[in-house]
């Protein structure tokens, strides 16, 4: 069972900053990752797959990079409808456990 | 444009099995894709439960295996989860999506999901 672990938990930052964050699978998984965003009370929607394919409609301000066992997704300017929380998923898999994104 | 919908019962006794309904429409559910259940117990993350394909072939969270199973109803196009001998800890959001055709086997379209509280 592959395992996905994410960091940090929660990120403080502010609008216009560039972020990142981390997302290591507990083997190699090659570039078989999507990383979703989530707002309070809604479902999940997809960002990034096959670890830096960006899907359509997504800003291009998002990128997502990595191989293997280690992986990225990046937000060169934040703006302010950025703030939400971010998960990992290893296809047809576990997801990490979550990266909040909070106004600073 | 393809769309879920989740229903079954908000309140579920403790032992007792939960059992929820994905109503897939704009799309059939014997295309070529994986049919998805998601849960997010309140305040925290995302755990995936287990999929199906519509020749009824199914993969679960080992942890959950023993307790847990999907199944599909081409005829009304939907498909259904089952978890039996429940506590508060499967108190949870659940959601179905759909895994999107083809080599990149994400998750495309969501329902927009259903609280099951376990309480007596």
């Amino acid at each position: 069972d592959i395992q996905m672990t994410q960091s940090p938990s929660t990120l403080s930052a502010s609008v216009g900053d560039r972020v990142t964050i981390t997302c290591r699978a507990s083997q190699s998984i090659s570039n078989w990752l999507a990383w979703y965003q989530q707002k309070p009370g809604k479902a999940p929607k997809v960002l990034i797959y096959k670890a830096s394919s960006l899907e359509s409609g997504v800003p291009s301000r998002f990128s997502g990079s990595g191989s293997g066992t280690e992986f990225t997704l990046t937000i060169s300017s934040l703006q302010p409808d950025d703030f939400a929380t971010y998960y990992c998923q290893h296809y047809r898999g576990s997801f990490g456990q979550g990266t909040k994104l909070e106004i600073k | 444009q393809v769309q879920l919908q989740e229903s079954g019962p908000g309140l579920v006794k403790p032992s007792g099995t939960l059992s929820l309904t994905c109503a897939v429409s704009g799309g059939s559910i014997s295309s070529s894709s994986w049919w998805t259940w998601v849960r997010q117990p309140p305040g925290t993350g995302l755990e995936w439960i287990g999929e199906i394909y519509h020749s009824g072939g199914t993969n679960y969270n080992p942890s959950l295996q023993s307790r847990v199973t999907i199944s599909v109803d081409k005829s009304k196009n939907q498909f259904s989860l089952k978890l039996n001998s429940v506590t508060a800890a499967d108190t949870a959001v659940y959601f179905c999506a759909r895994v999107k055709a083809g080599v990149d086997d994400y998750l495309d379209y969501w329902g927009q999901g259903t609280l099951v509280t376990v309480s007596s």
